[in-house]
């Protein structure tokens, strides 16, 4: 079975600075899909970023980028200039090819401190 | 553009009353979904659907019943509440088939109901 690890439960980075959210999984698939949601006290879920796993290069969206290494199995998130609205819990999730369903980790609370 | 839209936000309930949460999108998409949020545990998958009619079972399907009658809809009903259903339950869509090979089958969310069975 197919699980996402987050390993740190909070962060904390200064405005301004760059921060890396870490996250592992476990799968034996090679068509995969894999997210980053952003939860803010609001409780939505809001997409931050995605990677496709037969895509070699890294996802980049604004001040968002990812580090993807399939092999090792790794997908952090990496927060460039953060902001004090990124502050929110992250959330790693992964979707094998072709199902329905969207497998979470435990989420990291991210804090911003100016 | 509304999205998903949850109904209702916040509810409490006593134990052994039955309530529906309902879940409406407008995004003409196939498949929907019902999570529950609890501290520590993420979230997990209680009930899906792929399509108008379908329903299936996720994670943590017990207490809790589903029925997609309408493609836009699909309702979360527990029959009988337990304080361990106390949690935030998110609804979501995805897979418009217009978009099904190129999206990376992008999940939208809804905003979340709290549930609190007393």
């Amino acid at each position: 079975a197919q699980t996402v690890t987050q390993s740190q439960p909070e962060m904390s980075v200064q405005e301004a600075e760059t921060v890396t959210l870490s996250c592992t999984y476990d799968t034996s698939e090679s068509d995969y899909y894999l997210f980053w949601y952003k939860q803010p006290p609001s409780r939505q879920m809001i997409l931050v970023i995605r990677q496709e796993a037969y895509k070699q290069q890294n996802a980049t969206e604004n001040r968002f980028s990812v580090n993807f290494q399939k092999a090792a199995k790794s997908f952090s998130l990496k927060i460039s200039d953060s902001q004090l609205g990124d502050a929110a819990m992250y959330f790693c999730a992964y979707r094998r090819d072709n199902t329905d369903k969207l497998i979470f980790g435990t989420g990291t609370r991210l804090q911003v401190f100016p | 553009n509304a999205g998903v839209t949850q109904t209702p936000k916040f509810r409490v309930l006593k134990t052994g009353q039955s309530m529906t949460l309902l879940c409406a999108q407008d995004m003409n998409h196939e498949y929907m979904y019902w999570y529950r949020q609890d501290p520590g545990m993420g979230l997990r998958l209680i009930h899906y659907s792929v399509g108008e009619g379908t329903t299936a079972k996720g994670e943590v399907p017990d207490g809790y019943n589903v029925s997609r009658l309408k493609k836009q809809n699909f309702l979360l009903g527990l029959e009988s509440a337990a304080p361990s259903q106390t949690s935030v339950y998110f609804c979501a869509s995805s897979w418009d088939r217009g978009e099904l090979w190129t999206s990376g089958n992008t999940i939208y969310f809804g905003e979340g109901s709290w549930l609190t069975v007393v």
